[in-house]
């Protein structure tokens, strides 16, 4: 059964901090991997595109990696701030589905 | 939000009655989809469209119907809203199904009384 599981649920930090999320999937076949960052009452927004052959992607303060054998990837923030306080979505595209993940949700305290 | 605007914002109706949905873009991408969203589940897919008058249903379907008679629109439908269907309904665009790319509009809160 195709599935994307993040972990952790929920994430609580202090500014300044990093922090690293987990995305593992089952799916197949891969096409692409993403992550999202939604901001309460808004909807998703891109961060990441990984393609099977990219192992390493930034973002400004956002790192996503994948490794493609084991079916993971994560998502590194460095310096954490405090609008970085949202949920963070992992999605896996078949080519002709898009597999979601319930997201991990990261509060980032003062 | 890319060029995605979703109507109304915030509904409160309830069982029983229809609600219609509309999904505005501006981006002329081929592809429109409509999520759910709820606590404890990701994203699921309700329909998504693949051209004008094109359509699919996606993993949760049961209980809504969709339409696009133009490129821009993406109406979706509960013909007659059940509790179940509370939830917060996202519109999404495309321009490939094999997209690195799928913008989202801005979400809508529905509460079926």
């Amino acid at each position: 059964k195709n599935q994307v599981e993040q972990s952790p649920q929920s994430l609580i930090i202090l500014e300044g901090k990093n922090c690293t999320l987990q995305c593992n999937y089952t799916v197949s076949p891969f096409s692409n991997l993403r992550w999202y960052k939604q901001d309460t009452g808004r909807g998703p927004v891109s961060l990441t595109i990984m393609t099977f052959s990219e192992n390493t992607k930034s973002n400004g303060r956002y790192t996503a990696t994948l490794d493609a054998d084991t079916k993971q990837s994560s998502l590194h923030i460095t310096a954490s701030q405090l609008s970085d306080s949202a949920s963070y979505i992992c999605v896996v595209n078949t080519g002709n589905q898009f597999y979601f993940g319930t997201g991990t949700s990261l509060t980032v305290i003062p | 939000d890319a060029g995605i605007t979703q109507s109304p914002r915030h509904k409160v109706t309830e069982t029983g009655t229809p609600v219609t949905l509309r999904c505005h873009q501006t981006e002329n991408h081929r592809y429109m989809y409509w999520y759910r969203q709820d606590p404890g589940h990701g994203l699921r897919l309700i329909h998504y469209s693949y051209g004008v008058k094109d359509t699919d249903k996606g993993e949760v379907s049961d209980g809504y119907s969709v339409s696009r008679s133009k490129t821009e629109d993406f109406l979706l439908t509960l013909e007659s809203a059940t509790s179940s269907q509370t939830s917060v309904y996202f519109c999404a665009i495309s321009g490939t199904l094999d997209s690195h790319e799928q913008f989202f509009g801005p979400g809508t809160r529905l509460t079926v009384l």
